[in-house]
């Protein structure tokens, strides 16, 4: 069965560092999300993109954060500059259309700032 | 307050007990999903609804809509189903999910 895949699974970095997370979507899926959680807190939307750009974004989703498809195949999140405060699990997900479809969520990137 | 609140925040069971989790939302939405969230943290959608009820193996989703509540069942639980189980919701005008902080369930042999 098809799956979403995210690399790295285990992420740690210096805070001021910069960071790329990167995602492998459903071959077939047109919509591509990023999803953050916090240590025991809810998951949180990121942003969407669709059609090569940002379709929507959250107010955490800041200047310090960019997405690409730089190919056919590959998408991802950078943090320029990451802040002890960007430690989380990142989650990609895709969809096959927007609105009434189910996304599916990769494994998650596990990011640790010191 | 938040606009999706799931009750209750924790649950133990043992196993073959009929589990029930339920999600409130103050949104109009377009879908409301439930999903599974493993203890490695990996996310598994379960179910997307925008009416009535949808049924997989034990487990039973509706959503009522005028109310704006949904429920998730489980019937005969097993210990594999411990996870945090997350209800989450699209409102009409927008792309992202909302997210609730999740139930968190442990079925005991």
């Amino acid at each position: 069965e098809p799956e979403v895949t995210q690399t790295p699974s285990h992420q740690v970095t210096q805070m001021g560092q910069e960071v790329i997370l990167r995602c492998v979507p459903i071959s077939n899926h047109l919509y591509f999300y990023w999803y953050r959680q916090i240590l025991g807190q809810k998951v949180e939307f990121l942003v969407s993109f669709y059609n090569n750009e940002i379709s929507e974004k959250s107010e955490i989703f800041d200047d310090q954060f960019s997405v690409e498809r730089p190919d056919g195949s590959n998408f991802t999140l950078k943090i320029r500059s990451t802040k002890l405060e960007d430690s989380a699990m990142y989650f990609c997900a895709s969809s096959e259309v927007q609105l009434q479809e189910t996304q599916y969520f990769g494994p998650g990137t596990r990011l640790l700032v010191l | 307050k938040n606009e999706v609140e799931q009750s209750p925040q924790n649950l133990t069971a043992q196993e073959g007990e009929f589990i029930t989790i339920n999600c409130s939302y103050s949104v109009g939405i377009s879908a409301l999903h439930w999903l599974q969230q493993h203890p490695g943290g990996g996310i598994v959608s379960l179910f997307m609804l925008s009416s009535g009820k949808k049924k997989h193996g034990r487990l039973i989703a509706t959503i009522n809509i005028q109310e704006k509540h949904s429920s998730l069942h489980i019937t005969a639980s097993h210990p594999r189903d411990s996870a945090v189980y997350i209800c989450a919701v699209r409102s009409w005008d927008t792309d992202k999910l909302i997210f609730g902080t999740g139930t968190r369930l442990q079925v005991f042999p």
